[in-house]
């Protein structure tokens, strides 16, 4: 295990329903992000919270909605998702601070979205 | 727009070969160049952080080598094994928590 859990790996939703994905790390880390990673794009940055206050939001629609309630933990919820939205989703975790690049991030596997 | 590009798109070598990715980025404001190493249904784990120009790093048979002036870094594979079959991201750190991924190369190392 890489130290970042996600769940659940897999969902499947429809466009009316409501439902959450969960991260956590035990790692000591003080920044969590969200990825998105559709097929054949790059990781596309979502969200990022660093000790628990969001300081990135990549213009993403608010039928996302991010929540941090400790730094081990970041939720992403989830409500009337459009057929496009089905992609990967990552959450990842890092030391913050600067200077930024010597910040690896840490990584889950994953929780596969599709959206009927 | 900053962009960084990785080639080819995928790849495929036979067990014994030996093999390279690119990965361009944007030469100014340069922080790092970060490699991650992402195998089909696990977490994408960090390979390399890369900081100076002219850097070389290795982790056993991969090894990996910067150019910020240019702005370029080659990730090279010796001897690749079928375990080696993954996909290989690089990112460009850009501010404090915002890295710019590739799409990275897609490695099949046939046996």
């Amino acid at each position: 295990e890489t130290g970042v859990t996600q769940t659940p790996r897999h969902l499947v939703m429809g466009m009316t329903n409501k439902k959450s994905l969960k991260c956590e790390q035990h790692l000591g880390h003080n920044a969590m992000y969200w990825y998105k990673q559709s097929a054949k794009k790059p990781l596309e940055l979502m969200f990022v919270y660093s000790l628990e206050e969001r300081v990135e939001n990549n213009s993403v629609p608010s039928r996302f909605s991010p929540e941090c309630p400790n730094s081990s933990h970041l939720f992403l919820h989830l409500h009337t998702l459009q057929p496009e939205d089905s992609a990967l989703y990552l959450c990842a975790s890092s030391f913050s601070g600067r200077p930024s690049g010597a910040n690896v991030l840490t990584f889950g596997a994953g929780s596969r979205l599709t959206v009927l | 727009i900053l962009n960084v590009e990785q080639s080819p798109q995928s790849l495929h070598v036979q067990e014994g070969d030996s093999t390279n990715f690119t990965c361009s980025f944007p030469s100014s404001n340069f922080y790092a160049l970060h490699w991650y190493r992402w195998e089909t249904a696990k977490s994408p784990e960090a390979l390399f952080v890369m900081t100076l120009n002219g850097d070389e790093k290795k982790k056993g048979r991969i090894s990996a080598t910067l150019n910020t002036k240019e702005g370029y870094s080659y990730l090279y594979i010796k001897g690749s094994q079928p375990e080696d079959s993954a996909t290989y991201l690089c990112a460009s750190p850009r501010g404090t928590y915002k890295y710019i991924f590739g799409t990275g190369t897609r490695l099949k190392v046939l046996a």
